[in-house]
């Protein structure tokens, strides 16, 4: 069964930091973008960061609420994806989820396997 | 950044009932939009995505359609478990942008 699952989740203070991890079954996650998307309990969704697959070197991108604090790293063999988070603000606090996306940027391979897959979220509690 | 602005923000209706739900982009986003469902504490399933292309598994009442910077979320005849929350992404450019959601209720 093709699967993502998070972790590390958890209550923070702000200015703390946390690592989140997305382990990845049924698929080889280095094949594929995986974007983070976080959800306020009640409110929207909300895009985070992308890593590219192996093949566009797994480059990222992030939105400019999070660019230079949250950083996407992988490892491979682990077949898992991380989200670090540093000099988190109470307005980080959400349910963030792991998903898969694209494993290229046309036909088949770009459309299909987009956010097709998503993980059941861990929750972001940034407070003091 | 390219706003995505749903309407409605929320509705009422039936069982039964066609409904229609619409995305419109700040810009053109060729075809580069899904759609997601969401249930009350649940995780987000992807229902569209290219516009148009039904993902497996979902009812075909579901369609989607649309081009250029308009886009339409269409369920033929609302059934009891299509109540939820559904948002449109673009992926034209980044950030990807989610609308603001609609939520269908029943009537």
């Amino acid at each position: 069964e093709v699967q993502l699952v998070e972790s590390g989740g958890g209550l923070v203070q702000p200015g703390g930091s946390l690592r989140l991890s997305c382990a990845a079954s049924g698929f080889t996650l280095s094949d594929h973008y995986i974007d983070w998307v976080r959800q306020v309990p009640g409110k929207g969704l909300e895009w985070v960061g992308r890593s590219r697959n192996r093949a566009y070197s797994h480059t990222t991108e992030y939105d400019a609420s999070v660019k230079g604090r949250f950083t996407i790293s992988r490892d491979e063999s682990e077949n898992s994806l991380y989200l670090q988070m540093n000099s988190l603000k109470t307005e980080d606090t959400a349910v963030y989820y792991c998903i898969r996306g694209p494993r290229g940027v046309s036909g088949t391979d770009l459309y299909f396997y987009y956010m097709d897959v998503w993980g059941k979220g861990t929750t972001v509690t940034v407070s003091s | 950044d390219i706003q995505m602005t749903q309407s409605p923000s929320a509705m009422s209706a039936s069982v039964g009932d066609r409904v229609t739900i619409t995305c419109r982009a700040s810009q053109g986003i060729s075809n580069y939009l899904v759609w997601f469902q969401q249930k009350p504490g649940k995780v987000p399933k992807r229902l569209i995505y290219a516009i148009s292309s039904l993902q497996s598994g979902v009812p075909s009442r579901f369609s989607g359609s649309g081009s250029g910077t308009e886009f339409t979320l269409t369920i033929s005849s609302l059934q009891p478990e299509d109540f939820a929350t559904y948002y449109c992404l673009q992926h034209s450019g980044y950030p990807l942008t989610f609308g603001g959601g609609t939520k269908v209720e029943i009537k």
